[in-house]
């Protein structure tokens, strides 16, 4: 089943402690790119991946870090996160070229920074 | 920068009944991709439709379909014969393609949300 999976899909942390969440995606897309998602903001870009190797910054790229050492992978890192931080965020992959813009959502993470 | 706009926080409608969900957007791109997205109180985002710019034909998908005007810059959602599981959070959303210098492929796609409306669908 084509999929774009995210983990964990609930967390709780204190201010300050690392942490990453995980993305996946199996359906071999060139784009992935990470959104959060707060009340009344509607959904903005975080970062995004062309490629492997290949990342750039979205809208609100503060606090947050990412890499793309695989094509199927794009975790969202933050070194330390801070109540500001807390949100419901969203892994999204598509292929770059061609007719298939269309972006898929993974099912979203919802992180509470104490 | 572009914006995007739904002008209406909440809509009800009664089950069977059409209703309309307006979104308008501000862009000097003449390519451009629409999109409207529901999400359902599981929060996960699903496509319901996308309208590629440079095509005039309205898109359709079973019982939704939209109105898209360039010149004006709206790109409504209309749903017709309402279900109970069309209740959800519905977002537009506007996709340009741009190039990055740094990178020789084909451009990248960056994507704005509106800040959504929320539909409840009525026995």
């Amino acid at each position: 089943e084509a999929q774009v999976t995210q983990n964990p899909r609930y967390l709780i942390t204190v201010t300050g402690k690392k942490l990453t969440v995980t993305c996946s995606q199996n359906m071999n897309h060139e784009y992935m790119s990470w959104y959060r998602q707060d009340p009344g903001l509607g959904l903005r870009q975080i970062y995004y991946s062309m490629n492997v190797e290949v990342t750039d910054k979205g809208d609100v790229p503060e606090g947050y870090k990412v890499s793309r050492k695989e094509k199927r992978n794009f975790p969202l890192i933050l070194e330390s996160p801070s109540p500001n931080q807390t949100s419901l965020y969203f892994c999204a992959s598509s292929q770059k070229q061609g007719v298939q813009e269309t972006q898929y959502f993974g099912p979203g993470t919802r992180l509470l920074v104490l | 920068a572009q914006t995007v706009t739904q002008s209406q926080p909440e809509m009800s409608v009664q089950e069977a009944e059409t209703v309309t969900l307006s979104c308008t957007y501000d862009t000097s791109e003449n390519n451009y991709y629409l999109f409207w997205y529901k999400q359902p109180p599981s929060r996960q985002m699903i496509l319901v439709i996308r309208q590629e710019a440079y095509k005039q034909q309205n898109a359709t998908e079973n019982r939704f379909s939209v109105n898209f005007q360039k010149a004006a810059k709206s790109f409504s959602l209309k749903i017709s014969d309402s279900q109970l599981g069309d209740t959800a959070m519905y977002f537009c959303a506007f996709m340009k393609p741009y190039a990055n210098l740094a990178y020789s492929g084909a451009g990248s796609y960056q994507l704005t949300f509106g800040k959504g409306t929320k539909l409840s669908v009525i026995p």
